[in-house]
């Protein structure tokens, strides 16, 4: 069964990078059938789409986030990773990674989540 | 403030039929397929319904999706203790933009 997991540093400075890794393990990011994508969820509020990646290198991105944000593919790695410059505390949230099959925003598969906090 | 509208909270009781609505338009749901969520306390979201109406496999069928327009709902039969959690629609935007409801969090009474 494909798994989904998140990596990276959980505490980021104000101003920094914010750099996240996705490991599929179980199936392969090349598949031509799937678009890997990027969900945060600030604590206690809802649901918010960052972007996704096609094994191609195609995007798309959040328009509010989008001067910000990019996500990558490497497909030697089976991974994706994502970059949101010059944070604040607004993006203060739990990360999930993401598989969804068919088109780019239905999710079938969720990493378990890596909550990354802003603050000096 | 969400693209996707629910309400804040529903509840039903035990055996109970609840719905929870999702309201959007033209550019989301008038145009695309709806997907619900249903995320469990301190869990990461779960696929409940796609395209409008199909379940993944190893979804219940008291849970079953509708669309009509630019709204959508969630239908959950035979209401138990365990279906406690927040629901969420979600849609693609023709901007493009993947949009999700500001989620609705459903007690069992």
């Amino acid at each position: 069964q494909l798994q989904l997991q998140e990596s990276g540093p959980g505490l980021v400075k104000p101003s920094e990078t914010l750099s996240l890794t996705c490991t599929v393990s179980s199936g392969s990011i090349s598949d031509k059938t799937s678009y890997w994508g990027w969900v945060r969820q600030p604590p206690g509020k809802g649901l918010e789409w960052i972007g996704g990646v096609f094994y191609t290198g195609k995007n798309y991105y959040n328009p509010s986030l989008k001067s910000r944000v990019a996500i990558s593919v490497d497909t030697s790695s089976n991974q994706f990773s994502l970059t949101l410059s010059s944070v604040t505390a607004a993006d203060t949230a739990v990360y999930y990674c993401a598989k969804s099959s068919g088109s780019w925003f239905r999710f079938f598969s969720w990493g378990q989540g890596a909550l990354v906090t802003v603050s000096s | 403030q969400s693209v996707l509208t629910q309400p804040p909270s529903a509840s039903g009781t035990p055996g109970q039929r609840v719905t929870i609505s999702c309201s959007g338009t033209s550019s989301n749901i008038g145009s695309n397929t709806v997907n619900w969520y249903q995320q469990l306390p301190g869990a990461a979201p779960k696929l409940l319904i796609y395209s409008n109406n199909q379940r993944p496999s190893g979804v219940p069928d008291r849970f079953s999706g509708s669309k009509s327009g630019t709204s959508a709902s969630l239908a959950i039969s035979g209401l138990q203790s365990e279906d406690e959690a927040d629901y969420y629609c979600a849609a693609w935007d023709d901007s493009p933009n993947g949009v999700f409801g500001g989620g609705t969090k459903l007690t069992v009474l």
